[in-house]
């Protein structure tokens, strides 16, 4: 079975401060990851993906994430957050062999003026 | 089309009542995927097709749930005698599979059919 942690419900951060969404996973095989954004009153939209290749990969709006395969990790982050960032924001897993894709329950970014 | 298509994007009904929920997927996009957002809750997981094909059904609650893809395109998402704990967000994603690109792998979602169930 596949799945995926993100363990903080909410992430508040100031405007102009690095921000972090922390997500680890769980496949039995090679995994595929995404980053999702849901923005208010507004579909999921792709950020990022990883699939094989640089474990840093860059994505859409400045956002970038980091796979770390002894940790089991790929957390999102950005150097400088916006306001215009906050969102609902939802890590994907899905095994290589496997076409089902499985969501986290989603982190809350705020980005505080 | 451009993009993924749902409809209704809002449907309320009674409980006890049927409800067909419909997908028409970004063409060429030979896998489907159904998910169910409630208030405040993650991307719970149906279905998804292969073509006309669901190898994972795992996802779907009861059997009053059923999903059926035709012609390798149109996805209905059933429910029957609904209930009140039914009420969310039906979102849909289709992808392209075993491609290579920017676009493979990656989930191009609708935007949703909300259900609400008196």
């Amino acid at each position: 079975a596949q799945s995926v942690a993100q363990p903080e419900d909410q992430v508040n951060v100031a405007e102009g401060n690095p921000l972090t969404v922390k997500c680890t996973y769980s496949v039995s095989g090679n995994p595929y990851l995404f980053w999702y954004v849901q923005y208010p009153n507004r579909g999921l939209q792709f950020l990022l993906k990883y699939i094989t290749g640089d474990n840093l990969v860059k994505g859409s709006y400045g956002f970038e994430a980091e796979f770390n395969k002894s940790q089991t990790s790929f957390h999102l982050k950005k150097p400088s957050a916006l306001v215009s960032d906050s969102a609902l924001y939802f890590c994907a897993v899905r095994d290589k062999g496997y076409q089902k894709v499985t969501f986290g329950t989603g982190t809350k970014l705020q980005v505080i003026p | 089309g451009a993009g993924v298509s749902q409809s209704p994007s809002n449907k309320v009904t009674e409980k006890g009542k049927d409800v067909e929920l419909r997908c028409d997927p970004i063409s060429g996009h030979t896998a489907l995927y159904w998910y169910r957002q409630s208030l405040g809750q993650g991307l719970e997981f149906l279905i998804y097709f292969q073509g006309n094909s669901a190898p994972d059904k795992s996802g779907l609650p009861s059997d009053r749930f059923s999903a059926e893809r035709t012609g390798g395109s149109v996805s209905t998402l059933t429910i029957q005698r609904t209930q009140q704990e039914d009420s969310a967000v039906y979102l849909c994603a289709s992808s392209l599979v075993g491609a290579s690109g920017s676009g493979a792998n990656v989930l191009t979602f609708g935007a949703g059919s909300r259900l609400t169930v008196l």
